[in-house]
């Protein structure tokens, strides 16, 4: 079945430094990708997506690029800030014809000043 | 203007009792989600709906059933309630296309002693 592996945490990074959590994904069809964010104590937010081959999602400084060759949609940044620490999550909506959404472990990153 | 909303935050009980979580979205979305996150993080889908109708229902205990009397609320009901039950529950939802976002609450935090 469809899944999404995540590099395991937790990522422990200086304020400034870039960050790289891997995510590849395993699907029929072709899904779309996305990268949540959950900040200590709060539910999820969309960070980025792509839907299609060589997308690239950003926002925040954060970026993602849809690898069909590598079925992978790794999550960058150039310069962390102490107040990224929070957990990510990669996912993908399963192909067909219902919206469930299918997440990796997530991945913890704490950014130390 | 809170998007999807959930009542309560918190929600601590006996094992045995039967208890409910609430989930409203004013978005005007028309699919709508329950999700059980696990103590290690871990983020499963339990249920969707899709203008009232159950359109994923997956490998869940049926003391679990989820009630949407209208688009915008899907409520989650939790018959003799169990150890293993303790989680945080998040609401979400989307318009209704695969790819989608979706946008989840803040969470209820369930705690069964």
């Amino acid at each position: 079945g469809d899944s999404v592996t995540q590099m395991e945490g937790p990522v422990t990074l200086s304020e400034e430094a870039f960050l790289t959590i891997n995510c590849t994904y395993t699907a029929t069809g072709y899904p779309s990708l996305f990268w949540y964010v959950q900040y200590p104590g709060e539910g999820l937010q969309l960070l980025l997506k792509a839907t299609k081959a060589d997308d690239k999602g950003s926002n925040k400084g954060f970026e993602a690029t849809y690898r069909k060759e590598t079925t992978s949609f790794h999550l960058e940044k150039g310069s962390v800030q102490v107040s990224d620490s929070a957990v990510y999550f990669c996912a993908l909506i399963y192909g067909g014809a219902t919206n469930k959404l299918i997440f990796g472990t997530g991945t913890l990153l704490a950014v130390q000043p | 203007d809170t998007a999807v909303s959930q009542t309560p935050k918190y929600l601590v009980t006996q094992m045995g009792n039967d208890k409910s979580i609430k989930c409203e979205q004013n978005l005007g979305h028309d699919t709508m989600y329950w999700y059980k996150q696990d103590s290690k993080k871990f983020l499963k889908i339990m249920f969707s709906y899709n203008n009232k109708e159950l359109i994923i229902n997956e490998t869940v205990p049926n003391r679990f059933s989820p009630k949407s009397p209208d688009k915008a609320h899907l409520n989650l009901h939790i018959n003799s309630l169990e150890l293993g039950d303790s989680a945080v529950y998040f609401c979400a939802s989307s318009p209704g296309t695969r790819s989608d976002t979706q946008y989840f609450g803040p969470g209820t935090r369930l705690t069964v002693l």
